[in-house]
């Protein structure tokens, strides 16, 4: 089964709007964590934002702010006032407390901002 | 901070022939890197877990004799792709887990390789 599934294979957003891009999962262990990253045209992974389970406050870093619904299992990313360098792929990532430290991917969403 | 560099940038070689990538990480000690594979507008695969002075565990269907982990100390690891062949061409990325206290154990990417095997 997909432990991480993004619904929005690609998106379009005007400049200076919000985006939010869908990210649900799927574990039984209590303790995980939640990331997303963005991957620019240029290939390299950037880590923008983390969400740990047992977080009571949804995380914010600058314009990237984490929707965090436990109950339904959603994590979905708010991007604030788009910039035409926000246009990437966005990957959603979760770590289960296993001790590994793997992530595994959701198959990302392509966001295109339009000027 | 959390820089992590990899080398070489983009290699073509031709089929038989072995590839050595290598993953630094630059401003900070790494005991777990992992090795990533990218086909275009795919998401990324696991294909190994590498921990300092320990043998890689490799995913599921990853050929551990054709995909050669070594992570000799905590700044590198290298994958060697021994006798490859174009099925192989791909991108592949590498990651370090930063453990310091505060973090959260987040990976850092490095910038990728892109491999073309003719």
């Amino acid at each position: 089964a997909q432990k991480i599934t993004q619904t929005q294979p690609g998106m379009f957003v005007q400049e200076k709007e919000a985006v939010t891009l869908d990210c649900t999962y799927d574990t039984s262990d209590p303790s995980y964590g939640l990331f997303w990253y963005k991957q620019p045209s240029s290939g390299e992974m950037i880590f923008l934002i983390y969400q740990g389970s047992y977080d009571q406050q949804n995380a914010t870093e600058g314009r990237y702010s984490l929707n965090f619904q436990k109950a339904r299992k959603s994590a979905n990313l708010v991007i604030s006032a788009s910039q035409l360098g926000d246009s990437a792929m966005y990957f959603c990532a979760m770590r289960e407390g296993r001790g590994d430290y793997k992530l595994s991917f959701g198959a990302g969403t392509t966001v295109t901002v339009r000027a | 901070g959390a820089v992590v560099s990899q080398h070489p940038s983009w290699v073509i070689c031709k089929s038989g022939t072995s590839v050595k990538i290598e993953c630094r990480s630059l401003d900070f000690q790494a005991t777990t890197m992992f090795w990533y594979r990218q086909f275009p507008k795919q998401s990324l695969m696991l294909m190994a877990t590498s921990n300092e002075g320990s043998k890689a565990t490799y995913e599921q269907g990853v050929e551990k004799d054709k995909f050669l982990i070594n992570h000799a100390s905590l700044t590198l690891s290298t994958l060697t792709v021994t006798s490859a062949h174009p099925e192989d061409s791909s991108f592949y990325i590498c990651s370090a887990r930063l453990s310091t206290p505060g973090s959260y154990n987040e990976q850092f990417f490095g910038p990728g390789t892109r491999l073309t095997v003719l």
